[in-house]
């Protein structure tokens, strides 16, 4: 079966860093996909990796491993506002989204 | 009015009730979808219309009975739920099916309590 695995629950200090991991076991790669959802608000989409290595966007960077099955997302500078919950989703052969249950990232001061 | 807008943000109904969700996007996108979203779990998803044909039905139970009358606009009509269909209902766009980037433009859900 396909299987996205991320941890349910982190919390991490404003002004640090935190890395979040995602493994996935799925049929075929198409690309592996970060989104941020805010707490009753919509998903929205944080990062887009095909390839092997570091996409970094500001505070964000987004990191793959094909060969390993395993991607990372890294926020930098922690803000109160990055509160939310993080949702790994990797595309398979089949152009389908297989989705992990998120991480809810908690900010303390 | 821009990106995805989704109707009603909440409802609660009993579960010999008939109601609707609405979907509308502003994007000009040709596929839409709707996700279901429960607690702790991965989003689910439930159907794709691609160009207002639907490409994908997720073994959705019949109770759930989507309508796309033009690329703009998604529907989901509801009737006899059961509890366990209480869920946070996602509305999503993309430019095309889920290929390319895949990038999807959700809505911000409505919330679903069925009593």
């Amino acid at each position: 079966g396909q299987n996205i695995d991320q941890p349910t629950e982190m919390t991490a200090t404003e002004g640090a860093i935190v890395q979040i991991n995602c493994t996935y076991q799925t049929s075929g790669f198409n690309g592996l996909f970060w989104y941020q959802q805010h707490a009753g608000e919509a998903p929205t989409f944080l990062s887009y990796n095909v390839l092997d290595g570091l996409e970094e966007k500001g505070r964000f960077s987004s990191f793959l491993s094909r060969s390993k099955g395993y991607s990372y997302l890294l926020l930098k500078e922690l803000q109160m506002k990055d509160s939310a919950s993080y949702l790994c989703a990797v595309m398979d052969s089949n152009y389908q989204l297989i989705w992990g249950a998120g991480t809810k990232l908690i900010i303390k001061p | 009015e821009t990106g995805v807008t989704q109707t009603p943000r909440h409802l609660v109904m009993g579960m010999t009730n008939k109601k609707s969700l609405k979907c509308e996007q502003h994007l000009g996108h040709n596929a839409m979808y709707w996700y279901k979203q429960s607690a702790k779990k991965p989003l689910e998803l439930m159907f794709v219309y691609n160009f207002k044909e639907q490409t994908e039905n997720n073994s959705v139970p019949s109770r759930f009975s989507p309508e796309c009358p033009n690329s703009s606009h998604l529907f989901l009509h509801l009737h006899t739920l059961q509890p366990e269909d209480s869920a946070l209902y996602l509305c999503a766009s993309s430019q095309g099916r889920e290929g390319g980037t895949g990038e999807l433009f959700f809505g911000e859900g409505s919330r679903l309590t069925v009593l």
